[in-house]
């Protein structure tokens, strides 16, 4: 079973530049999350769909992040204008379904560096 | 809101030795509890977790942890550490009921000598 697919992998950027990540989750899983994890940090969610709609967006900097999932199945989170502080590794994970006993399988990760 | 603290940032054990890494958290009922592990350059992969019951959990890869609610810990154990189980971890805590939204710790770093 393929796991959960990212890219880049690895993105440079100067401050006020865009950036677009994307995600491809598991076959068949409804449930998709995005996770930044600063250095020395655990993982923070950023946004959670249920197919192709919002869960939780409440820790998602919606002045420049913004996620969409159009067609319930990959994703793609962008950063418009990146700051300094958005340096990190982007996570994507996916699970069956929301409810806590479905266990979230995580992609590698985007690391993200702006200068 | 929930929270987890986990004290040590670094532990460093000698291959074959025992492992304890701590995890301490905070919320006001039972809260669903996880261990993570990232091996660098990968994603987070699921040890093992406590929903309710019996309080001591067993893992994969031989990990175990016991939820203690007296203390609120939810400490990780492995009774001989491999090379291979050197990697970062993560305690996670979720609050009961609801979808899941999961907070989690910043981590231990574990370092295996030979």
């Amino acid at each position: 079973e393929a796991g959960v697919a990212q890219s880049p992998r690895y993105k440079i950027i100067e401050k006020r530049q865009s950036v677009a990540f994307w995600c491809n989750p598991i076959s068949g899983h409804a449930t998709l999350y995005w996770y930044q994890q600063i250095l020395g940090q655990g993982p923070k969610l950023l946004i959670q769909f249920q197919n192709n709609g919002v869960v939780d967006d409440s820790q998602l900097p919606k002045d420049r992040f913004s996620a969409e999932r159009l067609k319930g199945v990959d994703s793609t989170l962008k950063i418009q204008p990146a700051k300094l502080e958005d340096s990190a590794v982007y996570l994507c994970a996916s699970s069956l379904g929301g409810e806590v006993y479905n266990e979230q399988f995580f992609g590698p990760g985007t690391r993200l560096t702006v200068l | 809101a929930q929270s987890v603290t986990q004290p040590d940032i670094h532990i460093t054990v000698s291959e074959g030795a025992s492992l304890e890494l701590r995890c301490n958290y905070s919320y006001g009922a039972t809260p669903y509890l996880f261990w993570y592990v990232q091996s660098p350059g990968q994603g987070l992969q699921l040890l093992l977790k406590y929903f309710s019951g019996d309080t001591l959990v067993q893992g994969i890869k031989g990990f175990e942890a016991e939820f203690k609610r007296s203390q609120s810990s939810f400490n990780l154990r492995k009774p001989s550490v491999h090379w291979s189980d050197a990697a970062e971890y993560f305690c996670a805590v979720a609050r009961s009921g609801g979808s899941y939204i999961p907070t989690f710790g910043r981590g231990t770093s574990l370092i295996v000598h030979p």
